[in-house]
């Protein structure tokens, strides 16, 4: 099974509103990563948080991280049309592989 | 600074054909090279990845093979594709640490 799981599957919003996801994992982690794909292409990297780390913020993207509870949360704030696309969470375990989750679909409303 | 390319874009093959798909990496030096597989919907699941030259690691067992012949040429292979082999292949390329993966254009392949 995945090591990284998403929650939601699948998210509307309306512009302007936040988007939280949620990513749940199961062993040590070195690190954890958010990716982004929109629809047919390749995934890009969002935004990495160290396991000795606790939260991190780029522009309006907000990731926090709990090792106690093996869970993070991706936070989008101000929607906008153009962020709707899947996001992935991947857990890195200090070998030469990520883990990723099965994602969340956003679908941003204008 | 780093670009990754793969080709085809898209390719339709019926079954039992052969299959090469190919990747390559400019700009870095002895990157790590993975290949994944993401059916309609779904997550990635990884299927080959390489640490040097001539050097891979398969993930799940199955009709498919990788080769890295060149340090930045990284190519997934099949002698008789199946139905099942149907869908959107990813190459991706990091450095060893922290492993932020940078990821090309994806290939779908449609297996009739």
């Amino acid at each position: 099974s995945q090591q990284g799981e998403e929650d939601p599957q699948a998210l509307s919003i309306q512009e302007g509103e936040n988007a939280t996801m949620n990513c749940s994992y199961k062993t040590s982690i070195n690190n954890l990563q958010w990716y982004r794909q929109n629809s047919g292409r390749g995934l890009v990297h969002l935004i990495l948080i160290r396991s000795n780390e606790r939260e991190k913020h780029s522009g309006r993207l907000r990731v926090t991280l709990d090792t106690s509870k093996k869970s993070s949360s991706l936070l989008i704030t101000a929607s906008r049309a153009a962020d709707t696309a899947s996001y992935f969470c991947a857990t890195d375990d200090s070998s030469y592989k990520l883990i990723f989750g099965s994602g969340t679909r956003l679908l941003v409303r204008p | 600074s780093q670009t990754i390319h793969q080709w085809p874009a898209t390719l339709v093959q019926p079954v039992g054909s052969p299959l090469s798909l190919e990747c390559t990496v400019e700009g870095t030096s002895n990157p790590n090279l993975y290949w994944y597989r993401q059916a309609a919907g779904r997550g990635l699941q990884l299927l080959f990845y390489s640490v040097g030259i001539g050097q891979i690691s398969s993930e799940v067992p199955q009709n498919l093979s990788a080769s890295r012949p060149q340090d930045r040429q990284f190519i997934l292979s099949s002698k008789k594709l199946l139905l099942s082999d149907s869908g959107f292949y990813l190459c991706a390329w990091s450095v060893r640490a922290p492993n932020e993966q940078f990821f090309g254009p994806g290939t779908r392949l449609t297996v009739l």
